[in-house]
Parts: structure tokens; C-alpha cells; sequence
């Protein structure tokens, strides 16, 4: 089975800086993979699909790139309303397999 | 514009069932697959299993054969998780996930969730 190895797993960042996260496929993945934020008590929600595709609706300010094994999600200048965890997630739809990395929790500095 | 309800909290005795409901309205039904996903208390995302209803035959993660049952009823665009054998570490939320067939990404629309406590 593929296994998605997501880091750093918490960061502490201020308003306005970058923020960088990496998650890496155990094995080529081409661009299955998606990018979530999960605020608390909410389910995840979509950011990014196929490593570099920005979701509609979701501000500029978030981005993916990578295909392969190795992935990078970007947040260029963090908002009060990006202090949340971010999961990876490998996806195959035959047969149906769905992985997450570990997630990145970011919170205020 | 894509809706997923589940059905309500469930507290279980341990080695009892929980069957959790996923309605999904607009779009197709039939031609986008369902996923399960579930989260305990301060932990990360952990993939059961999905269907694909036109499909039928679901897919299920290797730590739940056995005791877990994803199905689809197409009449009433709904499609259910069962997990039998519960334990206290199955207590989690537990969301259901529709993908888009047009694009073939899964994992787009979330369900709210659904709090599965699970009592000795």
C-alpha cells in the first residue's frame, strides 16, 4: 500500500508570513493528491486537487505543486482564518483507495 | 449544488453494530463513488472504504475486513456504513465523502460527520 509521509506535523507562524508544507508518496503517484484544511469540529474541506488545481472558490493565496512522490502546499501570507490543520491525501479510483498523510497542525506564534 | 446529510449522533454498547446513513443530493448518484472516513478524538483522517453505486461491489481497507459494510441504495440516492464488533477505539467521527465524475477527483463533498461513542 502507498503510504503518504506529510511534515512538518505542527508549525507556529505569524499573520502575514509564508508557510510551506511537504508530503511525500512511498511511491509515484503522478498527481493523484488532494490538499484539506480541517478547522476544528468541521469536516475537511477542499483545497486543492490533482497537487496544483485550486479548487473554486478558494482564495489565490493557497497553492499545490508536485507529482510523483514528492508534493508541496503553500500558503504565501497566512490570515486569522488559515490557523487550522492541513492533510494530504493520495487518491486512486480503481480500486478505490483513499490515503491521508499525518496532517499539519498550524497554529498562532 | 452538491449536499451530503448524515444521519444523527449513535452511542453503542461495545461488540454491538452502528449503521450510519449518507444522502447526497445534486448531481448523479449512481456514477460518483462514496468514501468513509473517520477521525477519532484528536487524531488524524483514517480511510474505511467506498462504493461506487452503479458499480455495487465496495472497497473496503484492510483493517475492517470482516466487520465492516458499505452498500448504496440508488433509489434514494443513499449510502450507508455499517461496522460491526465495536470496541472503544472505534469511537470517532465518521464522515462520508461524494468525488466529482466529471473530473474523477474523490474526496470533493463532505458530509458533516457523524460522532459514533462507543461504551464498555
Amino acid at each position: 500500500d502507498i503510504q503518504m509521509t506529510q511534515s512538518p506535523s505542527s508549525l507556529s507562524a505569524s499573520v502575514g508570513d509564508r508557510v510551506t508544507i511537504t508530503c511525500q508518496a512511498s511511491q509515484g503517484i503522478s498527481q493523484f493528491l488532494n490538499w484539506y484544511q480541517q478547522r476544528p469540529g468541521q469536516a475537511p474541506q477542499l483545497l486543492i486537487y490533482d497537487a496544483s488545481t485550486l479548487e473554486t472558490g478558494v482564495p489565490s493565496r493557497f497553492n499545490g505543486t508536485g507529482s510523483g512522490t514528492v508534493f508541496t502546499f503553500t500558503i504565501s501570507s497566512l490570515q486569522p482564518e488559515d490557523f487550522a490543520t492541513y492533510y494530504c491525501q493520495y487518491y486512486d479510483n480503481l480500486p478505490l483507495r483513499l490515503t491521508f498523510g499525518g496532517g499539519t497542525k498550524v497554529e498562532i506564534k | 449544488q452538491v449536499q451530503v446529510v448524515q444521519s444523527g449522533a449513535e452511542v453503542k454498547k461495545a461488540g454491538s453494530s452502528v449503521k450510519v446513513s449518507c444522502r447526497t443530493s445534486g448531481g448523479t448518484f449512481s456514477n460518483n463513488a462514496i468514501n468513509w472516513v473517520r477521525q477519532a478524538p484528536g487524531q488524524g483522517l483514517e480511510w474505511m472504504g467506498g462504493i461506487i453505486p452503479v458499480f455495487g461491489t465496495p472497497e473496503y481497507a484492510q483493517k475492517f475486513q470482516g466487520r465492516l459494510t458499505i452498500s448504496a441504495d440508488e433509489s434514494t440516492n443513499t449510502a450507508y456504513l455499517e461496522l460491526g464488533g465495536l470496541r472503544s477505539d472505534d469511537t470517532a467521527v465518521y464522515y462520508c465523502t461524494r468525488g466529482e465524475m466529471t473530473s474523477m477527483v474523490q474526496g470533493v463533498y463532505w458530509g458533516q460527520g457523524t460522532l459514533v461513542t462507543v461504551s464498555s
